[in-house]
């Protein structure tokens, strides 16, 4: 079974600094998809990027940026010039290429403080 | 587009009582998805659906708890009798159904059950 670890349950940083989110995941396929999925509190859950294991190149969208370490079965999240927009919870997220399931880490909670 | 929409977003009850929660996914999105998230156990699949047919209710906690899809654009998730354990906002999401196509999330409904 797949299984998602996000190791930092809660972080702050101050606005417009760079934060790392940490996120290992564990599986036996060679094929399959990663995510990190953003939620503020107004509780909607928001795609923020989308790695395809298959791909070396790391993924960007804007401000945000992975580390996909595919032998040491890494994918972290990096955002930069933090804003006050970017508190919410972090997950990362889990999918086998032969699959629709999403498999969900317990969340990280990110404060960005003004 | 209105994205998915949930009713009720919040739902109160006693235990005992019969819930319905209601999903309208997004239009032409042939998948959908119902998802239980708790403080202790995070985010969790419950059940999906692809073409108005179950294709995995693993993740359905106990005989308590049913889904259905009688349309392409409507869903319930029910839970009968309801207890205090099943406390927790409840997310659907819908996606096109094309292999590992993104999943949009609705807003949640949010059950204290008494």
């Amino acid at each position: 079974a797949q299984t998602v670890t996000q190791s930092q349950p809660e972080m702050s940083v101050q606005e417009a600094e760079t934060v790392t989110l940490s996120c290992t995941y564990d599986t036996s396929e060679s094929n399959y998809y990663l995510f990190w999925y953003k939620q503020p509190p107004s509780r909607q859950m928001i795609l923020v990027i989308r790695q395809e294991a298959y791909k070396q190149q790391n993924a960007t969208e804007n401000r945000f940026s992975v580390n996909f370490q595919k032998a040491a079965k890494s994918f972290s999240l990096k955002i930069s010039d933090s804003q006050l927009g970017d508190t919410a919870m972090y997950f990362c997220a889990f999918m086998k290429q032969t699959d629709d399931k999403i498999i969900f880490g317990k969340g990280t909670r990110l404060h960005i403080l003004p | 587009d209105a994205g998915v929409i949930q009713s009720p977003r919040h739902e109160v009850t006693e235990m005992g009582q019969e819930v319905t929660l209601r999903c309208k996914p997004i239009s032409g999105h042939n998948s959908l998805f119902w998802y239980r998230q708790t403080m202790m156990r995070g985010l969790e699949l419950l059940i999906y659906f692809n073409n108005n047919v179950p294709i995995d209710d693993s993740g359905m906690p106990e005989d308590r708890f049913s889904a259905k899809m009688p349309n392409a654009s409507f869903s319930t998730l029910k839970i009968q009798p309801s207890e205090p354990r099943d406390s927790a906002v409840y997310f659907c999401a819908s996606s096109l159904g094309l292999p590992r196509d993104e999943q949009f999330f609705g807003p949640g409904t949010r059950l204290t059950v008494l």
